[in-house]
């Protein structure tokens, strides 16, 4: 299985200041289509995870502009530009490139 | 709306049965493959299953295989997870994600708790 390590397990933060989490997997996650299955969640204490990055890089949604995602190959980086308070609870990168998918340990953000 | 409503989750004795299962509204329930994920508490996140849109392919997780059966009705709109020969490490919410493209996905239901003791 392709095992996904988060660093830093935990990430103290400053109100409007940037952070960054970063995550690299045992086996490149290019699939055999050419694209990078990897995405970011986010999980605020007592809710259910909330994608926020599919593909590496590409924002969900009504995702806020000050999360990005970045990498390629086996490492990659989640950024908040300047975290809010609502930043606030647990980060997991996952892939989707080999079976079965699997997830980082979490990295919480407090 | 996309919507997914897990149920089914209990307390039930090590070795024993459990089905789960997922109501989803607001999409097209048959044109996507669906997933199962859990987490033990207090722990992170581990996928357990995934199913095409047909029921013709399914995955697992090899903790699970040959335990858990993810099945779905498309014409209930239903995804379903039966768990036999539970194990106390079983203990989780586990969640109903709905799989927006290939090796992710976006929506999440809210969990159901699975609680394996005697």
């Amino acid at each position: 299985d392709v095992v996904m390590t988060q660093s830093p397990l935990s990430l103290p933060v400053t109100l409007g200041q940037p952070a960054s989490i970063s995550c690299r997997s045992s086996q490149s996650l290019v699939h055999s289509d050419g694209n990078t299955y990897l995405s970011w969640f986010q999980q605020r204490p007592g809710q259910s995870p909330r994608r926020l990055i599919y593909e590496v890089s590409d924002r969900d949604s009504g995702v806020p502009d000050r999360f990005s995602g970045s990498g390629s190959g086996i490492d990659f980086t989640l950024k908040i530009n300047r975290v809010e308070a609502e930043d606030v609870g647990v980060y997991y990168c996952m892939q989707g490139t080999h079976w079965p998918w699997t997830f980082g340990q979490g990295t919480k953000v407090e | 709306e996309v919507q997914l409503v897990e149920s089914g989750g209990g307390l039930v004795q090590p070795g024993g049965s459990l089905r789960l299962s997922c109501a989803a509204s607001g999409f097209t329930f048959s044109s996507y493959w669906m997933s199962w994920v859990r987490q033990a508490p207090g722990k992170g996140l581990e996928w357990v299953a995934n199913i095409k849109q047909d029921g013709s392919e399914k995955y697992y997780v090899d903790s699970v295989m040959g335990r858990f059966t993810i099945s779905r009705d498309n014409a209930k709109n239903s995804l379903y997870l039966q768990m036999n020969t539970l194990r106390a490490e079983d203990t989780a919410i586990f969640y109903c994600a709905r799989a927006d493209m290939i090796g992710t996905t976006d929506h999440w239901g809210q969990g159901t708790l699975v609680t394996v003791s005697s």
